[in-house]
This record gives C-alpha cells, sequence and structure tokens, in this order.
C-alpha cells in the first residue's frame, strides 16, 4: 500500500496563477483532510472531506476550494495565488475512531 | 481556551537523559488520544496511541489523567534521533475532526 500520496512535492507559481494539489489514499479511508503549516505554527485545517461527494470548510478555508469526486482522491485548488498561500501543505485521512495518516506534503510557494 | 496545548518547550537534554511533558485537552467527554511525531519539513507520523491504562512502547511511554484533563509522554534513555517536534493529538468531540496541539520540540544533544 502506497498510503497518502501528494501531487506535485514542490511547486512555485506567480502571484494570480491557479493550480491544484492532489491527494490520494488507497486505505479506502472515509475522512480526508487539507492542512497547511507556516514556520514555527502548528497545523491548520483547510477543509475536509467525510466521504464521496462532500466537503466541508475547516479554519482557514478562504482562497481555497476542494472536491472529492472519487473517495480515494480529494482536490485542493487555489484559483488566484496570493503570497500568504506560500506554506507547505498536507493532506490526510483516516477511519472514524482511528489514527489519521498524512502525506508527504507539497512546498508551495507563491511570488 | 485552544482545545489542545502543549508546552511548546524547547526541551533540551543530553543523550540518556529522560525527558517528559504533557498536554492538556479541553472536553472531559473525548475518547481518543494519540502522540505524533514531526521531523523538520516532513509530515506527522504516529508516535502511539494513549490508553486509558497507560502504555509504553520501547522507550516510550503515555499516560492519559482523565480527572486533570492531561496525556503525557516520557521519553527514556534518550538518543539523537529522538530530536523532533511531538504532536498530542485529541478527538476533543469523538468525530470526524482530530484536534492537534503546537507542538513541543525536544532537542537531544550528544
Amino acid at each position: 500500500n502506497a498510503g497518502v500520496t501528494q501531487t506535485p512535492k514542490f511547486r512555485v507559481l506567480k502571484t494570480g496563477q491557479s493550480m491544484t494539489l492532489l491527494c490520494a489514499q488507497d486505505m479506502n479511508h472515509e475522512y480526508m483532510y487539507w492542512y497547511r503549516q507556516d514556520p514555527g505554527m502548528g497545523l491548520r485545517l483547510i477543509h475536509y472531506s467525510v466521504g464521496e461527494g462532500t466537503t466541508a470548510k475547516g479554519e482557514v478555508p478562504d482562497g481555497y476550494n476542494v472536491s472529492r469526486l472519487k473517495k480515494q482522491n480529494f482536490l485542493l485548488g487555489l484559483e488566484s495565488a496570493a503570497p500568504s498561500q506560500t506554506s507547505v501543505y498536507f493532506c490526510a485521512s483516516r477511519l472514524l475512531g482511528n489514527e489519521q495518516f498524512f502525506g508527504p506534503g507539497t512546498r508551495l510557494t507563491v511570488l | 481556551r485552544k482545545e489542545v496545548e502543549q508546552d511548546p518547550g524547547p526541551f533540551n537534554v543530553p543523550e540518556g537523559a529522560t525527558v517528559a511533558f504533557n498536554c492538556t485537552y479541553s472536553n472531559s467527554a473525548s475518547q481518543s488520544f494519540f502522540w505524533y511525531r514531526q521531523d523538520c519539513r516532513k509530515e506527522p507520523k504516529l508516535l502511539m496511541s494513549v490508553y486509558s491504562s497507560g502504555n509504553e512502547d520501547g522507550r516510550f511511554t503515555a499516560q492519559l489523567n482523565r480527572a486533570s484533563q492531561y496525556i503525557s509522554l516520557l521519553i527514556r534513555d534518550s538518543k539523537l534521533s529522538d530530536s523532533a517536534t511531538y504532536l498530542c493529538v485529541v478527538n476533543i468531540r469523538n468525530d470526524y475532526k482530530l484536534s492537534f496541539g503546537a507542538g513541543t520540540t525536544v532537542t537531544v544533544r550528544a
């Protein structure tokens, strides 16, 4: 099993550009999450999904959109990137009652 | 009040020392507790779950104190490789969302 994978691993964008981060899990987990982590700070929840076709806002959703068309995939979109979105983005998945598994992260820089 | 609070440290200890730190949580009805480890610029990884009666995994011991609403992690015989940030994680409302503490930084020196 690959666990949780994320693509791309690194990306540099210019202000105003758009991009999509892809997260995939092969553990048949119901719940999936997108977090961002900034230097010296903890994880902040952007959006989450409790099942295929459902998404919801987390703590810091502004400037991001998500989709979960298939149970194993959770996409995070930035429609118009801003320098404040420079961060490390982690995807995670879990089953209710169990621990959470994280992907390796995407390091995004917005110039 | 934050849902999960941790002493940020840093704890700077020599090899072979014992280090321990706590984490408090806001909801007395919470049922699931975990300690995660995060190395610099890497993803968090599960270190151990925390059970009501306390549990050990090698040099690591986790305890739960429901009356005072805190969990603890103790590391015995510290190794250089134990240097990391340790995240306290609680399923505060026993639902979809795990709440993460900001982390406790441990540095083990030679």
